[in-house]
């Protein structure tokens, strides 16, 4: 398996500008989940899906981000207008399932990330 | 509010010595903890989960003390390749309510 795959791996763009962040899950996994990190704040969870429904967005910092999963091989994040405090490197993971710390099926897969660079 | 708290290090340590992190948490209703491993400018990847009896796996060893709200990461025997970033990370999983918190990472250094 390919593992998670992101695109594109590197953005830099000018504050007021639109980004697209991609995701492509592991095939078979039913949740998707959507990290930003940075070194003031660490990791944190933005959002997550399951059978690309949304489940928790509650990390989302504000409504400039938006997130969608149309099908159950791709998603993306979405930032309208970018800021320079939105630089961050943008990750996603899948796993098979969301029960059970002791399940190995529940284990996250980190995708490379996408280092995002707001001027 | 951050929920998960690490030293940051770096920890600089020699070749085949043993170094623990510790690793506190808040949230006393966390059920779930593990540790993850980053190596610069990479994606975490999932070292071991942590289990109320405590776990081992070669040289890596977890421990959870739920009265202290404290998990440890013990590594013997260091090598060089085991020079990377070491995220606590400790939560809920499942439901609307689900969500693991991650540390910000401790640093350890590995040198000949």
């Amino acid at each position: 398996d390919a593992g998670v795959i992101q695109s594109p791996r590197h953005e830099v763009t000018e504050m007021g500008q639109e980004v697209t962040l991609r995701c492509k899950p592991i095939s078979g996994h039913d949740y998707l989940f959507w990290y930003r990190q940075t070194m003031m704040r660490g990791l944190e969870l933005l959002i997550y899906f399951n059978n690309n429904v949304p489940i928790d967005d509650s990390g989302m910092p504000e409504d400039r981000f938006s997130a969608k999963m149309p099908n159950a091989s791709f998603s993306t994040l979405k930032i309208q207008p970018s800021e320079p405090r939105d630089s961050a490197v943008y990750f996603c993971a899948s796993s098979l399932g969301w029960g059970l710390a002791e399940f190995s099926t529940d284990t996250q897969y980190f995708g490379p990330g996408t280092r995002l660079t707001v001027l | 509010r951050k929920e998960v708290e690490q030293d940051p290090g770096p920890f600089n340590v020699p070749e085949g010595a043993t170094v623990a992190f510790n690793c506190t948490y808040s949230n006393s209703a966390s059920q779930s903890f593990f540790w993850y491993r980053q190596d610069c400018r990479k994606e975490p990847k999932l070292l071991m989960s942590v289990y109320s009896s405590g776990n081992e796996d070669g040289r890596f060893t977890a421990q959870l003390n739920r009265a202290s709200q404290y998990i440890s990461l013990l590594i013997r025997d260091s090598k060089l390749s085991d020079s990377a970033t070491y995220l606590c990370v400790g939560g809920n999983y499942g439901g609307s309510q689900g969500n693991l918190i991650f540390g910000k990472g401790t640093k350890l250094s590995v040198k000949p």
